[in-house]
């Protein structure tokens, strides 16, 4: 597509609840991100994929978020048992750069987001 | 301390002023940088790359500092549309980007 497209677009979820996000890249784009916007800060970086490969996850908050991109394309960030504190904006975005061998010498580009509200 | 460091705001300016934000970062391996800007509601845009020489895009430029680890960006006569939160944003060389808490502008007529 034109530009990187996320759904849902909000998101209200119980306590308890598990949600997935999807996030539908740039075609082509090799690397994929994940990052997490709460009220009033900046993105805090979540998982980083190279194709199919999670080469970085450190950023995930606790064993109940899980991400994956099997075929190196769409990806889904999963949160299970969902808490009031997951309460943010999910940010996806991609980037044609193979950041692993040539290192980050530009930004990347956002998707609008899912809006989550656990309630 | 964050790695990222910017002041909040708000910055009030009015339309025609020159506004000038700063941002310091604590990782001295930070290998590229760069100012995102980010409308309410709205996802984070590239503005610019900042590098060591300085560089400039029509009525911005962004500096960088690497001895003081401090970069800036300045607006010159800001129109009504620079309203808008300000991300400073660093890449230490792995493959994630830091964010900077923004700072806010507000251009009134």
């Amino acid at each position: 597509g034109a530009g990187v497209s996320q759904s849902p677009r909000y998101k209200v979820a119980k306590r308890g609840q598990d949600v997935a996000l999807r996030c539908d890249p740039i075609s082509g784009h090799v690397s994929l991100f994940w990052y997490q916007q709460a009220l009033g800060q900046g993105p805090e970086f979540l998982t980083y994929f190279q194709n199919e490969a999670q080469l970085d996850k450190s950023g995930l908050p606790s064993d109940r978020f899980f991400a994956e991109r099997p075929e190196g394309s769409v990806s889904t960030l999963k949160i299970q048992r969902t808490q009031q504190e997951d309460s943010a904006v999910y940010l996806c975005a991609s980037s044609s750069l193979d950041w692993g061998l040539r290192g980050a010498t530009s930004g990347y580009t956002f998707g609008s987001g899912t809006r989550l509200t656990v309630v | 301390r964050k790695e990222v460091e910017q002041d909040p705001g708000p910055f009030n300016v009015p339309e025609g002023a020159t506004v000038a934000f700063n941002c310091t970062y604590s990782n001295s391996a930070s290998q590229s940088f760069f100012w995102y800007r980010q409308d309410c509601r709205k996802e984070p845009k590239l503005l610019m790359s900042v590098y060591s020489s300085g560089n400039e895009d029509g009525r911005f430029t962004a500096q960088l500092n690497r001895a003081s680890q401090y970069i800036s960006l300045l607006i010159r006569d800001s129109k009504l549309s620079d309203s808008a939160t300000y991300l400073c944003v660093v890449n230490r060389g792995f493959q994630k980007l830091v964010f900077g808490t923004g700072t806010r502008l507000l251009v009134s007529p």
